[in-house]
């Protein structure tokens, strides 16, 4: 099972905006629509914050938002607050002999 | 509101196997709109599928797993079970069980359980 490629981490300062990548393959974010993003602070079970690629969970802030080009789909936080520092993981609907769920590597965000 | 729940052991020795159980509350398994599934995540790494489930008997496991694990439905108790074989210290971790869509995203989670694999 080959991961999503995502950058180890992104900083930035409170107010700024900042764009986490996620790169897979022509079999899996490049062929569905279904992307799905999650943070995690420590010690926590991650949480959902956007899926098929742009949609919000109930109660989930705008400042989150998701978006795809080709084999990459991106997640960027607007407005990023003190809270927001976790670690934030994509995910694809895979199906190349049989229907799988695939993850990135996880990206570390850092507010500074 | 639905709640998953993860229960089994916290230490489990090299080459044996690993039960857990996820019970389901303010929900049914047996519906027929969601995957239910397995995902763990190895101390300071990253989440990795296990498998899913869709109520009538239908089974997905990860490839590079699938020899050596097995999830079973007990719908009488709304739960369902993961057994992981031959363990070994690379199967230490957070074990976490969750409902996903068909699109695979998981809406919801357990708070997950650890694992140690260790004699």
């Amino acid at each position: 099972q080959s991961a999503l490629t995502q950058p180890a981490s992104v900083s930035g300062s409170p107010g700024q905006s900042i764009t986490i990548s996620c790169t897979g393959t022509s079999s899996d974010v490049g062929a569905y629509n279904y992307v799905s993003w999650y943070q995690q602070h420590p010690g926590k079970a991650p949480k959902l914050i956007i899926f098929d690629v742009n949609d919000r969970p109930s109660g989930v802030s705008s400042r989150f938002s998701g978006s795809k080009s080709g084999n990459t789909a991106s997640l960027t936080i607007s407005g990023l607050q003190a809270e927001d520092e976790a670690d934030y993981y994509c995910s694809s609907y895979r199906s190349i002999s049989t229907p799988e769920g695939v993850f990135g590597t996880g990206t570390k965000v850092t507010v500074l | 509101q639905l709640q998953l729940q993860e229960s089994g052991p916290g230490l489990v020795k090299p080459s044996e196997t690993l039960s857990l159980t996820c019970i389901v509350s303010g929900g049914s398994i047996t519906t027929g709109t969601h995957y239910w599934g397995w995902i763990r995540q190895p101390p300071g790494k990253g989440l990795e599928w296990i498998g899913s489930f869709f109520y009538g008997g239908i089974f997905y496991y990860t490839p590079s797993l699938k020899s050596r694990v097995a999830i079973s439905v007990d719908t009488s108790q709304n739960q369902f079970s993961l057994k992981v074989s031959s363990l070994t210290a690379a199967d230490t971790g957070v074990y976490y069980c969750g409902r996903h869509d068909s699109s695979w995203y998981v809406d919801y989670w357990g708070q997950g359980t650890l694992v140690t694999v260790s004699s």
